[in-house]
């Protein structure tokens, strides 16, 4: 049982490329989501989704764009990779009931140049 | 959802009770707290939740004061391998709610465990 797991764990991007980071969980989670996580600081949320086909944004979703069409997958797209988008990124999942727990994967280091 | 206050920093004894607090005075009646930590920029790991009673699972305990406005997250034998980042998050979990999920990260509590 792999849990979260994110590819790749490390990108170098140059400013303006576009790329995509990928998330898969095997636990048939209905919950899914992205955070960033600068230097120092607490994870934000960029975007979530509550099952195959619903997605929304969350506190810092500018420069991402997401879509879930499996349970599995859940992919994470810089359109116009920038400077500021320098981060470690994480995917987590859990499921849509009350009183339980998100899974986190082991996070992409993305630099931006 | 709640905001939460912790205090930045905190120094343990290995092999002593780590007693790591958390405010949340504004906590309402349908939030859950929720404790996280992150090793050395790891995914942050789930160690225990609770809403109103006292919690306590094989990792660690969490006391909840009668009035909810803070919590205390006890590890009771600390270990090296315990020095991390620990968050305390205030988090509405509402079954099929689109409140689920987003958990809102302070800065969270550095706690260094040394010999």
């Amino acid at each position: 049982n792999a849990g979260v797991t994110q590819t790749p764990k490390f990108q170098v991007l140059k400013t303006g490329q576009s790329m995509t980071l990928q998330c898969a969980q095997d636990m048939n989670h209905e919950y899914m989501s992205w955070y960033r996580q600068d230097p120092g600081m607490g994870l934000r949320l960029i975007h979530y989704s509550v099952g195959a086909g619903i997605t929304d944004q969350g506190e810092v979703p500018n420069g991402y764009n997401v879509s879930r069409s499996t349970t599995v997958d859940f992919p994470l797209r810089l359109l116009s990779a920038a400077p500021s988008q320098t981060s470690v990124y994480f995917c987590a999942s859990g499921v849509s009931q009350e009183n339980t727990e998100a899974f986190f994967g082991q996070g992409t280091r993305l630099t931006v140049v | 959802d709640a905001k939460t206050t912790q205090p930045p920093s905190m120094d343990c004894a290995e092999g002593r009770a780590a007693n790591l607090p958390c405010n949340h005075s504004t906590i309402s009646g349908n939030e859950y707290v929720y404790w996280y930590r992150q090793i050395h920029s790891q995914g942050p790991q789930y160690i225990i939740h609770g809403l109103k009673n006292n919690e306590t699972n094989e990792m660690a305990s969490l006391i909840i004061t009668e009035d909810r406005k803070s919590s205390t997250l006890i590890l009771p034998h600390a270990t090296l391998r315990d020095t991390a980042v620990y968050y305390c998050i205030v988090s509405r979990a509402r079954a099929g709610g689109t409140s689920y999920g987003k958990l809102t990260f302070g800065q969270g509590t550095i706690l260094t465990v040394h010999p």
